[in-house]
């Protein structure tokens, strides 16, 4: 079975760009969640898909990010425009709906370097 | 305050060692606890759960300590194998499902 992919594993670009991640998770999971770790910080939560549904988007750090999830499927979250500050790993993680222990799946992540 | 805090190291142990890596969440009303470890450029992987009473799986042994809002993890045996950043996760309070995460422990187990 194959798991969370995430789609670029790195990006480089200027501030001021945009730039969208794609995430796919596990077939199946209806929750999807994406993180972010900046360099020298904790991994921080951004937002929480129940389905094509945003269940939690208080991590979301302002209204440069959008994330979305159409069908109920793949995520993409865009970020336009990007500034310095957004350079990261964005990771993508998946579970399945309804297991109290809600154990996370997570992707390899997409590198990002905003110059 | 940190909601989830942990020695960041670095640990660095000869294989065989016994190592543990402590850490202290805020949240009293938390109610899942993980381990996980990532390797230098990865993703973070599961390493295990953290049950109440203690769990034991092979060479690690998780405790937590709710009065203290307190987790532990102990490696026995150490191998190099086992060289990794290990973060500490707590999951959020009531129907949030967010993951709250640790800074991490770097070990590097020497040969």
């Amino acid at each position: 079975e194959a798991g969370v992919t995430q789609f670029p594993s790195h990006s480089v670009i200027e501030k001021g760009q945009t730039v969208t991640l794609r995430c796919d998770p596990i077939s199946g999971h209806d929750n999807l969640y994406w993180y972010r770790r900046v360099m020298g910080k904790e991994i921080k939560f951004l937002l929480h898909f129940v389905k094509e549904s945003k269940q939690d988007e208080s991590g979301m750090p302002n209204n440069r990010f959008l994330a979305e999830r159409t069908g109920g499927t793949y995520s993409t979250l865009k970020v336009q425009p990007a500034e310095l500050e957004d350079s990261g790993v964005y990771f993508c993680a998946s579970s399945h709906l309804g297991l109290a222990k809600n154990i996370q799946y997570f992707g390899a992540g997409t590198r990002l370097s905003v110059l | 305050r940190k909601e989830v805090e942990q020695d960041p190291g670095p640990f660095n142990v000869p294989e065989g060692a016994t190592v543990a890596f402590n850490c202290t969440y805020s949240n009293s009303a938390s109610q899942s606890f993980f381990w996980y470890r990532q390797d230098c450029r990865k993703e973070p992987k599961l390493l295990m759960s953290v049950y109440s009473s203690g769990n034991e799986d092979g060479r690690f042994t998780a405790q937590l300590n709710r009065a203290s809002q307190y987790i532990s993890l102990l490696i026995r045996d150490s191998k190099l194998s086992d060289s990794a950043t290990y973060l500490c996760v707590v999951h959020g309070a009531g129907n949030n499902r967010k993951l709250i995460w640790g800074l991490g422990t770097s070990l590097a187990v020497n040969p």
